[in-house]
This record gives structure tokens, sequence and C-alpha cells, in this order.
């Protein structure tokens, strides 16, 4: 596709479930960011990779979180034991990184968590 | 915790009005970025600051930002209710890399008819 989608879109976990939320980037792109929006809230910086490697993830709130893109591509992030805390919208977003291109964060549109 | 505080947090105003959102920080940022969001979807990039002191206009918006790159305000002309969203400002680093963004606690508008 021509942008960063997520998917789920929605989803409604009990506490203590583990749910995975998956992104896709735009193709090619190199560097990945998830970010975590509480409701009424600006987003807050979760974990950035570059191509497969994590180079931060002073952001991921507890040990609980979990993100990997083994393959340079597709990110997923988990959650382990979910909380009613971790009820959010998680955001993706990823940037070109090749020489010339244009460093702007693209995002995708976010998956809704709610831990009932 | 957020570094960077909106005011304000809500407007509601009427189509033709004008406005002025503020975003403020104690810390120096290498650059400045506004976003807009719409429900459902994620920030879209508007403008990106760079310079203290640089004043961008992108049709009835005009971004600034201060002399001394901690705070910067977005001023929207003759208001639309397609301007309706939540503004957020967001610090970054050196344009030209790749590196996170510290988002600001956001101002939703709304514009009615």
């Amino acid at each position: 596709g021509a942008g960063v989608s997520q998917s789920p879109r929605y989803k409604v976990a009990k506490r203590g479930q583990d749910v995975a939320l998956r992104c896709d980037p735009i193709s090619g792109h190199v560097s990945l960011f998830w970010y975590q929006q509480a409701l009424g809230q600006g987003p807050e910086f979760l974990t950035y990779f570059q191509n497969e490697a994590q180079l931060d993830k002073s952001g991921l709130p507890s040990d609980r979180f979990f993100a990997e893109r083994p393959e340079g591509s597709v990110s997923t992030l988990k959650i382990q034991r979910t909380q009613q805390e971790d009820s959010a919208v998680y955001l993706c977003a990823s940037i070109g990184g090749q020489v010339g291109a244009s460093y702007e964060q693209y995002f995708g549109p976010g998956t809704r968590l709610t831990v009932t | 915790t957020q570094l960077l505080e909106q005011s304000p947090q809500f407007l509601s105003i009427q189509e033709g009005e004008n406005l002025t959102v503020y975003c403020n920080s104690s810390s120096v940022f290498s650059s400045l970025q506004w976003y807009r969001q719409e429900p459902g979807e994620g920030p879209v990039l508007l403008v990106t600051v760079v310079t203290g002191g640089e004043v961008k206009k992108l049709k009835r918006l005009t971004f600034q930002f201060g002399d001394a790159r901690k705070d910067s305000s977005l001023h929207i002309t003759a208001a639309q209710p397609g301007d309706t969203g939540l503004y957020l400002c967001a610090g970054a680093g050196n344009p030209g890399t790749a590196s996170k963004l510290t988002f600001g606690t956001g101002t939703r508008l709304q514009v009615t008819l």
C-alpha cells in the first residue's frame, strides 16, 4: 500500500491477556517508530528501529512491553499481561532514510487498545 | 510526562474567526514540527521550523518559532470547519536525521458554521 498500515485497528483485551500489534511501514522505509497516545494527550515515544536494529527503547513503560522488527520491515509491538493503564492508541511511524529522501515521519492510523 | 505544553487545550470558534495556538517548552529543540490529527487517523505533518525567529506560512496558517527555539505558535486566519482537529506541536532533532518526536499536550480545535 501507499501508506503505513496497522492492524488490528481496534483491540479489546481482558486484563492479564497478551496482545500483539502489527505495523506495516511504507515499503523501503528504514526507520520505524512506535508511540503511545493516551486519550486526550499527545503521542509519547516508545521505541525506534533502524532496519532490524532496535536503537532506542527508552520509552517502553515496563518490561511487559516488547517490540521487534526481525527482517527490517514489518514490526510487532507486544504487550504481556495487559493492565488497564495500557489502554491507549498505539501509533507507528516510518521514515525513508535514504540519501535525499524526506525525513518526515509518516504515521499509520493507529491501533486502539482497550483493556477491560 | 510531556515536555511541551500547549495552550489552549480546547478551542471552539465560529467559521471566519482567527485563532492562535501556543506551544511552550523549557527545553531547546533543533527543530519543531506542527501536526494535525483527525479522529481515527495518525498525525499529519503541517510544517517544520528550524531557525529561531523563523516564520512559515501555509495558506491561512502561519507558524512561528521563538528566537530561543523553545516556543512556537500557530495562527489560523479565517478558520473553516475543515480546520477542525487536534493540533500537535512536536520537538524534533536535527533536520535530515531520523529522530524521535517529543509531542505537546495537544490543542483540540472545533470550528462551527
